[in-house]
């Protein structure tokens, strides 16, 4: 069963420091990723897209991936309370199926 | 504006009885998913559809029917709801299978 793991947290930062969100992934040949933000209740969100090997930034956002490691993580700098939510890992599998992680709940102390 | 939609929001009934979440977009994509999703286990695909006509079993099809006569309509049909379907619901659709997919705003399925 392939598989998409994240710390359910919550991960609690004040506002203003760096957020690091973790996921890592089971499918060695997965080759697309994303990060999806759900607040209570919502639908979720798509707030990045990953496809290589490296960093992308997006404002206050940067998606790192690391095949060889099977690992992706999302930073969200300057933290403001309103980033407050859950954030789905997903990852695209070898039969192009999304496989979503449990999310990490993400708390920003104002 | 662009859009998937879905009916209805809120949704309790009773065992047996049944009943049919609708889910429409309007972006003209080809790839069509549902997804419920309960504490714990994050989102779990249910059935997907890459095309009018063409629909497939996700990882947990059982007790769930779909369709998809229309590319903007695919509905989710629970023929003999039982207490273990209660869960939120998430249509969701994207350009094909290789594009990121967008939501729907949920249906919250309440069987008693």
């Amino acid at each position: 069963q392939k598989e998409v793991e994240q710390n359910s947290g919550p991960l609690s930062v004040p506002e203003g420091a760096i957020a690091s969100l973790n996921c890592t992934y089971s499918d060695r040949v997965s080759q697309s990723f994303f990060w999806y933000r759900q607040y209570s209740g919502k639908s979720p969100e798509l707030i990045m897209s990953i496809y290589s090997n490296g960093d992308k930034e997006d404002g206050r956002f940067t998606a790192q991936l690391n095949k060889a490691s099977q690992y992706v993580s999302l930073l969200i700098r300057d933290s403001q309370p309103s980033d407050s939510a859950t954030y789905l890992c997903a990852v695209r599998d070898s039969s192009y199926k999304l496989i979503f992680g449990s999310g990490t709940r993400l708390l920003v102390r104002p | 504006e662009a859009q998937v939609t879905q009916n209805p929001r809120y949704l309790i009934t009773v065992t047996g009885k049944k009943l049919t979440v609708t889910c429409s977009q309007n972006m003209n994509h080809e790839y069509m998913s549902w997804y419920r999703q309960d504490p714990g286990l994050g989102l779990r695909q249910i059935y997907y559809s890459m095309n009018v006509e063409v629909t497939d079993k996700g990882d947990v099809p059982e007790g769930y029917k779909v369709s998809r006569k229309e590319k903007r309509n695919f509905p989710l049909i629970l023929e003999s709801p039982s207490p273990n379907q209660t869960s939120l619901y998430f249509c969701a659709s994207s350009t094909d299978r290789y594009q990121p997919q967008h939501f729907g705003d949920g249906t919250r399925l309440s069987i008693l």
